[in-house]
């Protein structure tokens, strides 16, 4: 068992259209996350969580925003769509009882905005 | 600002050969973790270091935590072709990862 899983693990969409992609754990961990990687760039933090109905941004959320009304789920959203957000996006947990533990990663979604 | 440099960004070596990566900070770090990312796929965590000085070993992957724990390096031994990955040194810092730019290693059969 993954622990961690996304969905959908690829999806194409129109510019301007609002696109959800979801998170999923079966860890009961408080902390989730929202990373993008592209080329160049490296993993870059979208948006976070530290509990149910709390999150904050992190670096590039511009054009994004996120919901967790469960433990177990964290949402990501793009409102609009742009080609500027094709991206992989993964979704990451870590231990409530130490960050030193690692975070454990989801597989990613691969986003095209075309 | 916390910055994690790594280097070389890209290494391609043959089969047998041997490599080391190098993660450097000017900022004094608890712990530092390893990842290594396959196309397709997320991240998944090798090792983290905690002691200054500490050395772990994984099969032919040794890393080593500096003394003063500002840097750490991954140095493979033997490189085979299954080695070929996307390498991330990270490290946790205020419930959050601080990620070092990647390696990306290619090992030809």
């Amino acid at each position: 068992d993954a622990g961690i899983t996304q969905s959908p693990r690829h999806k194409v969409t129109e510019t301007g259209t609002p696109v959800t992609l979801r998170c999923h754990q079966t860890e009961n961990h408080r902390y989730m996350y929202w990373y993008r990687q592209d080329p160049g760039h490296g993993l870059r933090l979208i948006h976070y969580s530290y509990g149910v109905k709390d999150t904050d941004k992190g670096e590039v959320s511009d054009g994004y925003s996120v919901s967790r009304s469960k433990t177990e789920d964290f949402l990501l959203t793009l409102e609009s769509a742009t080609s500027s957000q094709t991206s992989v996006y993964f979704c990451a947990i870590r231990p409530d009882y130490g960050g030193v533990y690692g975070y454990t990663f989801g597989s990613g979604t691969r986003l095209t905005v075309v | 600002t916390q910055l994690l440099e790594q280097s070389p960004q890209f290494l391609s070596i043959q089969e047998g050969e041997n490599l080391t990566v190098y993660c450097n900070s000017s900022s004094v770090f608890s712990s530092l973790q390893w990842y290594r990312q396959e196309p397709g796929e997320g991240p998944v965590l090798l090792v983290t270091v905690v002691t200054g000085g500490e050395v772990k070993k994984l099969k032919r992957l040794t890393f080593q935590f500096g003394d003063a724990r500002k840097d750490s390096s991954l140095h493979i031994t033997a490189a085979q072709p299954g080695d070929t990955g996307l390498y991330l040194c990270a490290a946790d810092s205020n419930y959050q990862l601080i990620w070092g730019a990647g390696t990306k290693l290619i090992i030809k059969p």
